[in-house]
């Protein structure tokens, strides 16, 4: 089983349609859980953190965390076409470990 | 702009030859990790480090591939006898301090094509 694990996608949504990203991780203990944004060739960047259930609002981001589910996901609102990435997620325990990323497409 | 700076970005060696990568972690960070990344795979975690301390390497590959963090200077990632197989991107982040909830801030990144 993978420590964190991702949907690669592609997953494609129209411009304007909220985009839902998931993540689920196998370390009960994990205390710290991150988004990041990866451009084509370009350096992670990071979006959201989150550290207790529930969900944690930034602009057009929500993350959502349930850690009884081990689960985390990332929602995006009034999706853009500058939002085409690849969305990694992170999970921090001693050591931060990321999924294998979503690749999102924003068609206009 | 006092992010975390890696050179070089690209760096070309043939098999067989050293590559040194360098990471100057943001301004007041004193952790420092390093990530290898495949073409169209995630971040796979290498190695963590404090200054003159290694805290956790089990993502290095046991052999041919070490990394530093001296007091003074960079940190430093070095793979001896570079083969194919090692031509990835690098990407070194840094981060405040070992709480897990620090986030960590990524450099640019060296792309190592070994020919």
């Amino acid at each position: 089983q993978k420590e964190v694990e991702q949907n690669s996608g592609p997953l494609s949504v129209p411009e304007g349609a909220i985009a839902s990203l998931n993540c689920t991780y196998s370390d009960r203990v994990s205390q710290s859980f991150f988004w990041y944004r990866q451009y084509s060739g370009k350096s992670p960047e990071l979006i959201m953190s989150i550290y207790s259930n529930g969900d944690k609002e930034d602009g057009r981001f929500t993350a959502q965390l349930n850690k009884a589910s081990q689960y985390v996901s990332l929602l995006i609102r009034d999706s853009q076409p500058s939002d085409s990435a690849t969305y990694l997620c992170a999970v921090s325990r001693q050591k931060v470990t990321f999924g294998t990323g979503t690749k999102l497409q924003v068609i206009p | 702009n006092a992010g975390v700076m890696q050179n070089p970005r690209h760096l070309v060696r043939r098999r067989g030859q050293e590559a040194r990568l360098r990471c100057s972690p943001m301004k007041g960070h004193s952790h420092v990790y390093w990530y290898r990344q495949l073409p169209e795979e995630g971040l796979k975690f290498m190695v963590y480090l404090q200054k003159e301390n290694i805290i956790d390497e089990s993502g290095m590959p046991k052999e041919r591939f070490s990394a530093e963090f001296p007091k003074e200077g960079p940190s430093i990632l070095r793979i001896q006898q570079v083969v194919r197989g090692d031509s990835a991107a690098y990407f070194c982040a840094s981060s405040t301090d070992r709480s897990v909830n620090s986030p960590l801030h990524f450099g640019n990144g060296t792309r190592l094509t070994v020919t």
